[in-house]
């Protein structure tokens, strides 16, 4: 089945500790992305990748990082988490083209960050 | 900049009844344009894909259309139904780049 992978699904944590948000697709899709959605603010892109080892920022990348070391996975990392950051994470992935991500976006189920 | 709103914020609407969701965007040089249902608290599911190149697409109840001229996109629900119950959103790929642009949604109730 066609899918993309989110852990974990849910985590409470504490200012400045560190963590990772896992995201994994089976698609062999060359573009993936990350998305916070907050309350008001819809759904605003965090960092994105065109291929394994691109990537760049999106709207709001501030104190998050990324990296794409295989196709299939890419990781958000939190270096030290504000409160502010406490929101609802989603990854998406599509084939690109173009010089575009012209496929069909598939998202992952969410990861409900708190942080403390 | 492309932008992309949605029209309504909110619609409330007995079973039964047939019903149009908007989407409008700036920029017309778009390579597609895809609606998507979020359930709260959930991950968005994809409903349907319109290529630029095409007119519209049907997925059992829904039916989307597209107009890159006008800038405008409509989803029809037809005979709509409590499980339809959800908030939709319309995307496009930013064109040149990589960047996806998301509505902020309409979120439909459908009363029993």
């Amino acid at each position: 089945e066609a899918q993309v992978t989110q852990n974990p699904r849910y985590l409470i944590t504490v200012t400045g500790k560190k963590l990772t948000v896992t995201c994994s697709q089976n698609m062999n899709h060359e573009y993936m992305s990350w998305y916070r959605q907050d309350p008001g603010l819809g759904l605003r892109q965090i960092y994105y990748s065109m291929n394994v080892e691109v990537t760049d920022k999106g709207d709001v990348p501030e104190g998050y990082k990324v990296s794409r070391k295989e196709k299939r996975n890419f990781p958000l990392i939190l270096e030290s988490p504000s409160p502010n950051q406490t929101s609802l994470y989603f990854c998406a992935s599509s084939r690109t083209g173009q010089g575009a991500n012209t496929g069909e976006l598939f998202f992952g189920e969410g990861s409900r960050l708190t942080v403390l | 900049k492309q932008e992309v709103t949605q029209i309504p914020a909110a619609l409330s609407v007995p079973e039964g009844e047939n019903l149009v969701l908007n989407c409008s965007f700036t920029d017309s040089a778009i390579y597609n344009l895809q609606w998507f249902r979020q359930d709260p608290g959930k991950g968005l599911t994809s409903l349907l894909l319109i290529q630029s190149s095409q007119r519209e697409q049907t997925s059992g109840r829904l039916n989307a259309s597209l107009d890159k001229s006008s800038g405008r996109s409509t989803l029809y629900i037809a005979a709509s139904q409590p499980g339809d119950s959800a908030t939709y959103l319309c995307a496009v790929p930013k064109t040149g780049g990589f960047k996806t642009i998301f509505g902020a949604g309409t979120r439909l109730f459908v009363k029993a």
